[in-house]
């Protein structure tokens, strides 16, 4: 089963333009992680954000998590062409340490037009 | 830090027919993970090893799967009798005990099942 579900599901814009993706799960977390895929490649790790942070930034990226609503985004700013690619958040399941088991939505596909 | 490296990239194959695979993780991680995904899904969890101990298995894996890790070292997937539905994406990553929330993914197998 699938915890994390990416909201939209694809997305379309031109350099320079700002991006978000939205990211809802079902139970509770001790952390969230976002990966992105180039198409046919394996996944690279991005960001990870703990169940106590509200926010995090790393370069161009930023991230918010709200537990309350069960919730997290992603901010892409000042895209790149480079920066097109499958975005997937992937959430533990909470009452575990570590990532033995990474539960990853369905992902947001985003598409920087030059 | 040469990556994790998974072979073959593509395997093309008849239904019936067993097929194996292998992943080659950062030396020094010693946790390894196998994730199956299908198109326009994200990855799905198969099974995860700390050292050569196979501890936990997804409800996914069928008795027709089975993996390995024999020196703590590479690990094999092996599917034999494979159905069609077994074609999809087989990504291995691995990780260190401390950063264990960080995975490292190697590029995947791609088995098509004719």
């Amino acid at each position: 089963s699938q915890q994390g579900e990416e909201d939209p599901q694809a997305l379309s814009i031109q350099e320079g333009e700002n991006a978000t993706m939205n990211c809802s799960y079902k139970t509770s977390i001790n952390n969230l992680q976002w990966y992105r895929q180039n198409s046919g490649r394996g996944l690279v790790h991005l960001i990870l954000i703990r169940s106590n942070e509200r926010e995090k930034h790393s370069g161009r990226l930023r991230v918010t998590l709200d537990t309350s609503k069960k919730s997290s985004s992603l901010l892409i700013t000042a895209s790149r062409a480079a920066d097109t690619a499958s975005y997937f958040c992937a959430t533990d399941e909470g009452g575990r340490g570590g990532s033995e088991k990474l539960v990853f939505g369905k992902g947001t596909k985003l598409t920087v037009n030059p | 830090d040469t990556g994790v490296s998974q072979n073959p990239r593509h395997k093309i194959t008849k239904r019936g027919q067993n097929v194996t695979f292998r992943c080659d993780p950062i030396s020094e991680h010693n946790r390894l993970y196998w994730y199956r995904q299908t198109l326009g899904q994200g990855p799905e969890f198969l099974t995860y090893f700390q050292n050569e101990a196979q501890l936990e298995k997804s409800r996914l894996l069928s008795d027709r799967f089975s993996a390995e890790r024999p020196k703590g070292s590479f690990s094999t997937l092996e599917i034999q009798r494979t159905e069609q539905g077994d074609s999809a994406m087989y990504l291995c990553a691995s990780s260190t005990r401390d950063r264990s929330e960080k995975l490292f993914f190697g590029s995947g197998t791609q088995l098509s099942v004719l």
